[in-house]
Order: structure tokens, then sequence, then C-alpha cells
């Protein structure tokens, strides 16, 4: 069964602060996506890539970045937190069909 | 972006009944993928399709590329069914982006 594993799982943090949040996949798969997941709203790409060393931007980019350092690793970065920042993120990964997504991280920015 | 409506947003049923949930994209889509996020923020994989109809247990999916849409249908209605389901289309790009519909919250009553 394919695995994707957040870190951690619950943040809090405050505006300003500096957030880096994990993502490993031990799928095998090139490809790899951080969404947020906001009430109201569906899953929304932030950024993703297809392997290590690349980076692609999603629809909603502004205030996030993002560093695939290993195939199975992929880093959410947010350098000055803010109050919109406050989601719900979600890791996948893919071959080239079904997407698997991790548990989620749930971060709060007060 | 707008590339998927779901409907509806919300969705009650009384255990043992059944109703369907319906996206419909705005262009031609690859594929799509329903999934259930559970009361632990879980997304679950329920079905991916690139053509046709799928069957698992009480739950059938659809998906007419030509036609836009996509239907999940569930039928004998359980508690455990309870939550809020996604349906997610896959573009004609290369990387497996998807598109999220903005999801239909189902509350199973006794």
């Amino acid at each position: 069964e394919a695995a994707v594993t957040q870190s951690p799982r619950n943040k809090v943090t405050v505006t300003g602060g500096n957030v880096t949040l994990s993502c490993r996949q031990t799928n095998s798969h090139n490809y790899m996506y951080w969404y947020r997941q906001d009430t109201g709203h569906g899953l929304r790409l932030i950024h993703y890539s297809y392997g290590a060393g690349n980076l692609q931007i999603g629809d909603v980019p502004d205030g996030y970045k993002a560093t695939r350092t290993t195939q199975e690793d992929f880093f959410l970065l947010l350098e000055l937190a803010s109050p919109s920042q406050t989601s719900l993120y979600f890791c996948a990964s893919s071959d080239t069909t079904e997407v698997f997504f991790g548990k989620g991280t749930r971060l709060t920015v007060v | 972006g707008d590339q998927v409506e779901q409907s509806p947003s919300a969705l009650s049923l009384h255990e043992g009944t059944g109703s369907a949930l319906r996206c419909n994209f705005t262009t031609t889509m690859r594929a799509v993928q329903w999934f259930r996020k559970n009361s632990r923020g879980s997304l679950i994989n329920l079905f991916y399709l690139a053509s046709g109809t799928k069957e698992n247990g009480r739950l059938k999916s659809a998906f007419d590329s030509k036609e836009r849409y996509s239907t999940l249908h569930i039928r004998d209605a359980q508690l455990e069914d309870s939550g809020t389901y996604f349906c997610a289309a896959e573009a004609g790009s290369n990387y497996n982006v998807l598109y999220f519909g903005s999801g239909t919250k189902l509350t199973v009553e006794p």
C-alpha cells in the first residue's frame, strides 16, 4: 500500500514565524504535491514536483516555498507565516494514475 | 480554478437510503478520482476512473469525459459513510495535477 507520511500532524505558530512542513513517500513515485484544504473549498494546489530538485508552481503559491531534496522528501516552507495560512495541509504522491495522500498537517497561525 | 463544480454541498441521509453526488467539469478531463475525508482528517481513495463505471460494495462511480461529469452513488447508507466526499479531476497535463470539487458533506442519520 502506498505510504505518504507528513510531519508534524499539528503545528501552532505565531504571525511572522518560520514553519517547515515535511512529507516523505516510500512509493518511489516521481510526483509529489502540497495542497491546502479550507472550508468551502476543495483542495488547492500550492506547489508540486516531478522529481528531486524540480519545483513547479501550483494555483495558490503566494507565501509558500517548497523544496524537493530527494525523490522521497518534499518540504513546504512558510518563512513569514500569516493567519491566512491557517489551514489543513495535505501532501500527496502519485505515479501515472492514482494520487495518494498523507494524513494532513493542521497548521494554526495566531 | 473553477474547473470542477461539485454538488450538493451537503447531504443528509437516513440509514439504508441512497443518493448520488455529482461533479461537472468545465473542460475535458482525462480521469477522475473520488475521495472521502473521514473524521480523523485522512483522505481515503475511493475510485479512480479514466472512463466507464466502477463499483465497490455500496459505492458506484461513473465518469463520462465527453459529457464532462462524474457521479458517485451511495446505496444502503451506513453511519460510517458520514464524511466529506471530494471529486478530483485530472486534466491533460503531464503532472497528474488534480482539480478538486469543493466537497459534499454527507451526514448519515439513524
